[in-house]
């Protein structure tokens, strides 16, 4: 069954960091890019990053820029979002989310992990 | 960067038909995915590529894209259709969605 778990969501204080994860099973992850997505409350859904499948590429959203970073361990089926510096704005739910095929700006988002909850308030 | 332009709100009978339009400059030229999203529930995709529509998603969800609009089409829409629907393209390496359209059925 392909799957994508997240975990690590919580409730932290501005200015902390944070550290969310996103467990692969049921495909050859390690021929995928994977895209991080957030649902902020009362509103809609913002890219976050992207990392290509052999962690060559990173790219991000202006609005974490320089906060945030993308990594993977393709050995551990894992995707990591270091979240630095957290801000009130950051509360969201965080989603990982793989795209159909290979070419990772060409399919749509097939398969979404159920969602991390972060919550970022003092 | 590039932006998708939603209607907050789109409202249709029960078994009438709902067109949920997504605006961007020439996004004829893209590739539009669809996703609908229900209250806690994970985004699914509805639609891919402009009108390809994934096995287990019912005929009545169609695309159509060209110009500088792509649209969204339920056929009879059902009382478990009301959710929030995004559109989604690829710019630049980036991921961009439209502000999402919240869909009622009446």
């Amino acid at each position: 069954q392909v799957q994508l778990v997240e975990s690590g969501g919580g409730v932290v204080q501005p200015g902390r960091s944070l550290r969310l994860s996103c467990a692969a099973s049921g495909f050859t992850f390690r021929s995928y890019g994977i895209h991080w997505v957030r649902q902020a409350p009362g509103k809609g859904l913002e890219w976050v990053a992207t990392i290509w499948y052999d962690g060559s590429n990173k790219y991000y959203a202006d609005s974490v820029k320089g906060r945030f970073t993308v990594s993977r361990d393709n050995s551990k089926n894992t995707i990591y979002l270091h979240m630095n510096n957290l801000r009130a704005e950051d509360t969201a739910v965080y989603y990982c989310a793989r795209p159909q095929g290979l070419r990772i700006y060409y399919y749509a988002l097939d398969v979404w992990g159920q969602g991390t909850t972060v919550t970022v308030s003092s | 960067s590039y932006d998708l332009t939603q209607p907050l709100s789109v409202s249709v009978a029960l078994g009438q038909t709902a067109r949920i339009t997504c605006r961007g400059t020439n996004i004829g030229n893209k590739n539009v995915h669809w996703y609908q999203r229900k209250p806690g529930q994970a985004p699914v995709m509805v639609i891919s590529r402009d009108t390809n529509r994934p096995s287990g998603i019912p005929e009545r969800f169609s695309g159509s894209n060209s110009g500088n609009t792509a649209t969204l089409t339920l056929s009879g829409a059902q009382a478990g259709d009301e959710a929030d629907y995004y559109c989604q393209v690829y710019d630049s390496n980036t991921v961009v969605f439209g502000g999402g359209t919240k869909l009622t059925v009446l």
